[in-house]
């Protein structure tokens, strides 16, 4: 099972809706990301928390807005999305970002946007 | 910044045969190199990974290479199994300030019993 929790594990909104995801992880992890995945595509970053601080947000639409309000929580806050932006979303938290920490994934969630 | 490309991107073998998956990555500042499997339905979950100090690694029937000089590292599989049927990922992570994993395209491998 994984140590990375995330919710709702499907979600279907319209493009006016406003919606959240979260993702919740007790391994004592600094490092906290959001992932986007197209069907047959590797997983895309979109932003990294280190620390709880934002330290990359790699040019994501504000439509995404991430938000971490402790070390153990991560939440994507959704609004005004197209219907492209229907994937598989991914938190993955990691010891810190030093290079070589492992990544540990949630099991995603599944969003269709209508 | 980083590309990392992955080959084959469909691999069938028969049960008990070996499975190789091979990957170049672009910027010889990359440090480490985890390779993920990622089942239907679930998150990528990290099978084995290796450092650049290092050349090989195994764990049990699977065992990564890295060529730094050639840049490219290689999944391998021994004895496979139904339940190793799923997608792989290889991936590289620099080693600059964004700390920032790229993936490869994926490999679906299907062993057929």
């Amino acid at each position: 099972d994984t140590e990375v929790t995330q919710t709702p594990k499907h979600l279907v909104m319209g493009m006016t809706n406003k919606k959240s995801l979260k993702c919740e992880q007790h391994m004592g992890h600094r490092a906290m990301y959001w992932y986007k995945q197209k069907a047959k595509k590797p997983p895309e970053l979109m932003f990294v928390y280190s620390y709880e601080k934002l330290s990359i947000n790699e040019s994501v639409p504000s439509r995404f807005s991430p938000e971490c309000p402790n070390s153990s929580l991560l939440n994507l806050h959704l609004h005004a999305l197209q219907p492209e932006d229907s994937a598989l979303y991914l938190c993955a938290s990691s010891q810190d970002r030093q290079g070589g920490r492992e990544l540990f994934f949630g099991e995603g969630s599944r969003l269709t946007v209508l | 910044g980083e590309n990392v490309e992955q080959h084959p991107s469909t691999l069938s073998v028969q049960e008990g045969d070996s499975a190789v998956i091979k990957c170049t990555y672009s910027d010889s500042a990359s440090n480490y190199f985890p390779w993920y499997k990622q089942e239907l339905g679930k998150g990528p979950q990290l099978i084995i990974d290796i450092r650049s100090n290092v050349g090989e690694k195994k764990d049990q029937r699977i065992a990564v290479t890295l060529n730094k000089t050639a840049k490219h590292f290689s999944l391998h599989i021994t004895e496979t199994q139904p339940e190793d049927s799923a997608v792989y990922f290889c991936a590289a992570r620099d080693s600059g300030g964004y700390q920032k994993v790229t993936f490869g395209t994926g490999t679906k491998l299907q062993v057929i019993p």
